[in-house]
């Protein structure tokens, strides 16, 4: 059974870069065609999808972050990860990492991890 | 950016009732590509549908979706205690995905 979990500094100075890994278990990351995604949400608010990867390395970002966003896979790892520079106190949220059948549809979730940018 | 309008925003039901929940997109959503999530507190969401109708695996079938173009529903026929959650809508028709502000399901 696929299983994703997040890993990585809760805490992230203003002007920062914040990197997140979801390392995936229950099979090689290769085994599945899935696209890998983030999903963010801030605290008492709603959801923003980030940006998803293929394991061939194809890339879409949400046109708002695409400046700032960087995803990329390690299939040597079973591993995709996240970096987010410049960072605000407006991306202070929790960080999901997900799997798909479809673009951004997210079939599987990690727990999520809180990613808090302050000084 | 297609705009996801959920209403209504907090839905008070006892359990045994049945819920509807609507999804309207500000411009029409192709192929129906609509999902919807349920929430819980502290934990991530969860995949309920796809496809506008398609339940998600193990998906119990009081759950259903129905809907095309802009104007989307989830309905729940007979509410168990484990409903009671918070729901989004989301397209993955155009970037980028959006979802709704989410409906609130609470106990009556």
């Amino acid at each position: 059974q696929l299983q994703l979990q997040e890993s990585g500094p809760g805490l992230v100075m203003p002007s920062e870069t914040l990197s997140l890994t979801c390392t995936v278990s229950g099979g090689s990351i290769s085994s599945f065609d899935y696209s890998w995604g983030w999903i963010r949400q801030p605290p008492g608010k709603g959801l923003e999808w980030i940006g998803s990867i293929y394991n061939d390395g194809r890339t879409y970002f949400n046109p708002s972050l695409k400046s700032r966003v960087t995803i990329s896979v390690d299939t040597s790892k079973s591993q995709f990860s996240l970096r987010l520079n410049s960072v605000t106190a407006a991306d202070t949220a929790v960080f999901y990492c997900t799997a798909g059948g479809g673009i951004a549809v997210a079939g599987a979730w990690g727990q999520g991890t809180l990613v808090t940018v302050s000084s | 950016e297609i705009v996801l309008t959920q209403s209504p925003g907090t839905l008070s039901l006892s359990p045994g009732e049945r819920a509807t929940l609507s999804c309207r997109a500000s411009q029409s959503v192709s192929s129906n590509y609509l999902a919807w999530y349920q929430q819980k507190p502290g934990q991530a969401p969860r995949l309920l549908i796809y496809g506008a109708s398609t339940r998600a695996t193990a998906l119990p079938d009081r759950f259903s979706g129905s809907g095309s173009g802009t104007d989307f529903t989830l309905s729940i026929s007979r509410l168990e205690p484990e409903d009671f959650a918070v729901y989004y809508c989301q397209q993955y028709a155009s970037s980028p995905y959006t979802f709704g502000q989410g409906t609130k399901l609470e106990i009556k």
